[in-house]
């Protein structure tokens, strides 16, 4: 079965500065899709970025964007110019064909002024 | 369009009464989601439909926890009897059939069992 591991339960990061968010997942699948999910505390899951394993291109949305490595099944989440509003749940999610979306345990964003 | 609806967003009811959460989903996604989210085992998926159907199951903890779809754009999650640890945030998404966009969420229901 396939399955989403982030190691990091908690992080922390000063206003305007940048921070990394580690995932790894295991699977024997070749075509599949990640993505990063934001949950602030309202806990609306809010889709922040999507990679297709078959691009080799990383995903960038605006100050968002992701370390996409397939061979080492690694795809973390940077954040630039960190803000207040950065801080939340961030779940890492992988699908393959008809398999549903699997998320790992969440890390926790902490953004200090 | 409005997203993905779910009512109510907080139950509040007392162990052995039966609750029923509720979903519509996008008008086009023809897959929908039923989640239960968790601190101690995070987000859990409970049971998904596609073109109304069933897919899999698997996840309902019990035989207490039922689905249904009667039609694309609604669905019904009831927990008969409920216990106090079937607290939880329970949410329902729906997605295009291959999921490869991802699912957009509901804003989730808060159900307290006491």
């Amino acid at each position: 079965a396939q399955t989403v591991t982030q190691s990091q339960p908690e992080m922390s990061v000063q206003e305007a500065e940048t921070v990394t968010l580690s995932c790894t997942y295991d699977t024997s699948e070749s075509d599949y899709y990640l993505f990063w999910y934001k949950q602030p505390p309202s806990r609306q899951m809010i889709l922040v970025i999507r990679q297709e394993a078959y691009k080799q291109q990383n995903a960038t949305e605006n100050r968002f964007s992701v370390n996409f490595q397939k061979a080492a099944k690694s795809f973390s989440l940077k954040i630039s110019d960190s803000q207040l509003g950065d801080a939340a749940m961030y779940f890492c999610a992988y699908i393959s064909g008809n398999t549903p979306l699997v998320f790992g345990k969440g890390t926790r964003l902490s953004v200090i002024a | 369009d409005a997203g993905v609806i779910q009512s109510p967003r907080h139950e509040v009811t007392e162990m052995g009464q039966e609750v029923t959460l509720r979903c519509k989903p996008i008008s086009g996604h023809n897959s929908l989601f039923w989640y239960r989210q968790t601190m101690m085992r995070g987000l859990e998926l409970l049971i998904y439909f596609n073109n109304n159907v069933p897919i899999d199951d698997s996840g309902m903890p019990e035989d207490r926890f039922s689905a249904k779809m009667p039609n694309a754009s609604f669905s019904t999650l009831k927990i008969q009897p409920s216990e106090p640890r079937d607290s939880a945030v329970y949410f329902c998404a729906s997605s295009l059939s291959w999921g490869g966009y991802g699912y957009t969420f509901g804003s989730g229901t808060r159900l307290t069992v006491v």
